[in-house]
């Protein structure tokens, strides 16, 4: 069964100090592995997309890195902007055409 | 552009009444159309999944059903409302794998 865990559950920062949060999955066949951002009572905006392990994506102050085992997405000199909830997510094995599995999430909160 | 369209976007029902999402989807065409549930303290969690009119998947064995009644058209229903099918419902078409999601319907029951 596939699993993603996402850790911190919740991180705190403040403005300017950069961090990394975990995405640990565990899949038969890795077909990708993507990053959304998820602001209160919207649908999920997609960051990112990373295939094979060493890949690397950069969007203004977030970078996604993958590894075998896991992906971090490192933000870095964080605003208050960048407050939201951080998903990853891979894609279902259980025959759903493209369906993915996600993580809980890590709420994160950028403090002024 | 492709866009996505969900509503109603929040819904308050009482148990036991029956409920119908509908999402419709522009800009494409014969997508791949998915129904997700985000409840409190729990990841999305993948409900229906349709690749064409008339061909429904159910991954979570509930009370809900889903169709397709057009190719761009995606409704999930029930007939009775359990208080645990509360929480934000996500419409979604996917793209080489990765999921373009609407704007969520919140369904409160009570």
């Amino acid at each position: 069964e596939d699993q993603v865990t996402q850790s911190p559950e919740a991180l705190r920062l403040q403005e300017g100090e950069s961090s990394s949060l975990n995405c640990s999955y565990t899949v038969s066949g890795l077909r990708g592995l993507f990053w959304y951002r998820q602001d209160p009572g919207k649908g999920p905006e997609f960051l990112f997309t990373l295939y094979s392990a060493g890949e690397e994506k950069e969007k203004e102050r977030l970078k996604a890195t993958l590894t075998k085992k896991e992906s971090f997405l490192h933000i870095t000199a964080p605003k208050p902007e960048d407050s939201a909830t951080y998903l990853c997510a891979v894609p279902y094995s259980g025959g759903g055409a493209d369906g993915l599995t996600f993580g809980k999430g890590t709420h994160l909160i950028i403090q002024p | 552009s492709q866009t996505i369209h969900q509503w109603p976007a929040t819904l308050v029902q009482p148990v036991g009444s029956p409920l119908s999402l509908e999402c419709t989807v522009e800009g494409t065409s014969n997508p791949n159309l998915y129904w997700y549930r985000q409840a409190a303290g729990r990841g999305l969690q993948l409900l229906f999944y349709s690749v064409g009119i008339g061909q429904i998947s159910s991954e979570v064995p509930q009370n809900l059903s889903a169709s397709r009644p057009q190719d761009r058209q995606f409704i999930l229903s029930s007939k009775k409302l359990l208080l645990s099918d509360s929480g934000f419902y996500l419409c979604a078409w996917t793209l080489s794998g990765r999921g373009n999601f609407g704007p969520g319907t919140r369904l409160t029951v009570l």
